[in-house]
């Protein structure tokens, strides 16, 4: 089974600086993709950034970027120049639909607070 | 338009009560989902509808009863609710059913059910 870990329940950075959020995953497909995910606090679920698992080019979208290690089954986020704005909880995401079965898995998510 | 709605905002049942979540979406996606999040936890799938059909059902107990009238509505029926399924039900749609799809969220209804 197919399993998502978020090992950091809460992290906090400084405005401007740079934060990590680390994801680990358990899966046996070959195929997959992975999500992050933000959710403000009261606010709607967005996306943030994708990665295809057979793509080895880290996703990067503005100041978000992605370390994907596949072997090592990891899939960290980056944040650069963080904004107070960027104070949400991030969930980390694994999807797989192989011969008719779908799995769309989060992880426990990481509540980030932005400090000015 | 890139916007996910759902009717009501907040909703409060007694556990004999028979209610309605809705969810619209107009741009022209032809998957859509519902989520159950309970407090401080991840979303969990419970249903996926694939043109308007239904693709997926992760084991859901059958007093949640969801239906899909068109391509733009999504509907979740309540009937005999526990406490336990308090929780905020989020409603999403992709423009397929496929991993490179991005998903779109709704703001959610909030259920309490007494």
């Amino acid at each position: 089974a197919q399993t998502v870990t978020q090992s950091q329940p809460e992290m906090s950075v400084q405005e401007a600086e740079t934060v990590t959020l680390s994801c680990t995953y358990d899966t046996s497909e070959n195929n997959y993709y992975l999500f992050w995910y933000k959710q403000p606090p009261s606010r709607q679920m967005i996306l943030v950034i994708r990665q295809e698992a057979y793509k080895q080019q880290n996703a990067t979208e503005n100041r978000f970027s992605v370390n994907f290690q596949k072997a090592a089954k990891s899939f960290s986020l980056k944040i650069s120049d963080s904004q107070l704005g960027d104070t949400a909880m991030y969930f980390c995401a694994f999807m797989t639909f192989n011969s008719g079965t779908y799995k769309y898995i989060f992880g426990t998510g990481t509540r980030l607070k932005v400090l000015a | 338009d890139t916007e996910v709605t759902q009717t009501p905002k907040h909703l409060v049942m007694g556990m004999t009560n028979k209610k309605s979540l809705k969810c619209e979406q107009h741009m022209g996606h032809r998957a859509m989902y519902w989520y159950k999040q309970k407090a401080k936890k991840p979303p969990e799938l419970m249903f996926v509808y694939s043109y308007e059909k239904l693709s997926i059902n992760e084991s859901v107990p059958s007093r949640f009863s969801p239906e899909c009238p068109n391509s733009s509505l999504l509907n979740l029926h309540l009937h005999a609710l526990q406490p336990e399924d308090s929780a905020l039900y989020l409603c999403a749609s992709s423009q397929e059913l496929a991993g490179r799809e991005t998903q779109y969220f709704g703001p959610g209804t909030r259920l309490l059910v007494l």
